[in-house]
C-alpha cells in the first residue's frame, strides 16, 4: 500500500497569492494515477485534478497539477476566497486508493 | 446528470451493525466501480474498498476485512455498505463515490460523490 505524505500541514496565505501544495509517495505511483481533491466543511470532496495534471470538468484553470513518480504538486495560481479549504492527494493506481493526510489552506 | 444519493444519518450502539445505501442515477450503474470512503470527525479520508456492481466482485481494505460487506442491487441501481461490530472509532461520515469503468476500463479518480451519511456509535 502506497503511503502519501502531504506538506505543509497548513498554508496561511492571502487572496491573490500563489499556493503550492506537495504530495510525496512512498513508492512510485503507477501511470501517474494521482488525483487532487478539495474539501470544504460539511461537503463531500470535489475532484480537481486526475492523472497528475488533467483538470476535472468545470475546474478553473488557476488550478494546475504536476509531477510524476513519487513527487507531485498542486498549484493554485491566484487564490480566490472560495479556494480556502482542505486539499487531499490520492493514489488510485492500485487498491486501496489511498489518500494523503491533507493540507489546509487558510486565510492569513 | 450523475447523482449518488445516500441514506440518512444513523445512531448505533457499540457492537451493532449499520447498513448505508447509495442510489445511483444519471449513468449506467453496472458500468462503473463504486467506492466507499469514510471520514472521522476532524480527520482525513480513508478508503474502505470498492464493489464492481456488474460482477459483484469486491475489494476491502485490510483494516476493515472481516467486518465490512459491500453489495449492489442492479434492479434499483443501489449499492450498500454494511459494517458490523461497531465501536466508537467507527463514528464517521461514510461516502460512496464513483470509480473507474468496469471491468478494467479507464479510471479518473472519484469524480462523483454522495452527500455522505453520518454514523454515530454511542452507548
Amino acid at each position: 500500500e502506497i503511503v502519501l505524505t502531504q506538506s505543509p500541514g497548513t498554508l496561511s496565505l492571502s487572496p491573490g497569492e500563489r499556493a503550492t501544495l506537495s504530495c510525496r509517495a512512498s513508492q512510485s505511483v503507477s501511470s501517474s494515477y494521482l488525483a487532487w481533491y478539495q474539501q470544504k466543511p460539511g461537503q463531500a470532496p470535489r475532484l480537481l485534478i486526475y492523472g497528475a495534471s488533467s483538470r476535472a470538468t468545470g475546474i478553473p484553470d488557476r488550478f494546475s497539477g504536476s509531477g510524476s513518480g513519487t513527487d507531485f504538486t498542486l498549484t493554485i495560481s491566484r487564490l480566490e476566497p472560495e479556494d480556502f479549504a482542505v486539499y487531499y492527494c490520492q493514489d488510485y493506481g492500485s487498491s486501496p486508493w489511498t489518500f494523503g493526510q491533507g493540507t489546509k489552506v487558510e486565510i492569513k | 446528470q450523475v447523482q449518488l444519493v445516500q441514506s440518512g444519518a444513523e445512531v448505533k450502539k457499540p457492537g451493532a451493525s449499520v447498513k448505508v445505501s447509495c442510489k445511483a442515477s444519471g449513468y449506467t450503474f453496472t458500468g462503473y466501480f463504486l467506492h466507499w470512503v469514510r471520514q472521522a470527525p476532524g480527520q482525513g479520508l480513508q478508503c474502505m474498498g470498492w464493489i464492481n456492481p456488474d460482477s459483484g466482485a469486491t475489494y476491502y481494505a485490510q483494516k476493515f476485512q472481516g467486518r465490512v460487506t459491500m453489495t449492489g442491487d442492479m434492479s434499483i441501481n443501489t449499492a450498500y455498505l454494511e459494517l458490523s461490530s461497531l465501536t466508537s472509532d467507527d463514528t464517521a461520515v461514510y461516502y460512496c463515490a464513483r470509480g473507474g469503468i468496469t471491468p478494467s476500463g479507464p479510471k479518473f479518480g472519484n469524480e462523483y460523490w454522495g452527500q455522505g451519511t453520518l454514523v454515530t456509535v454511542s452507548s
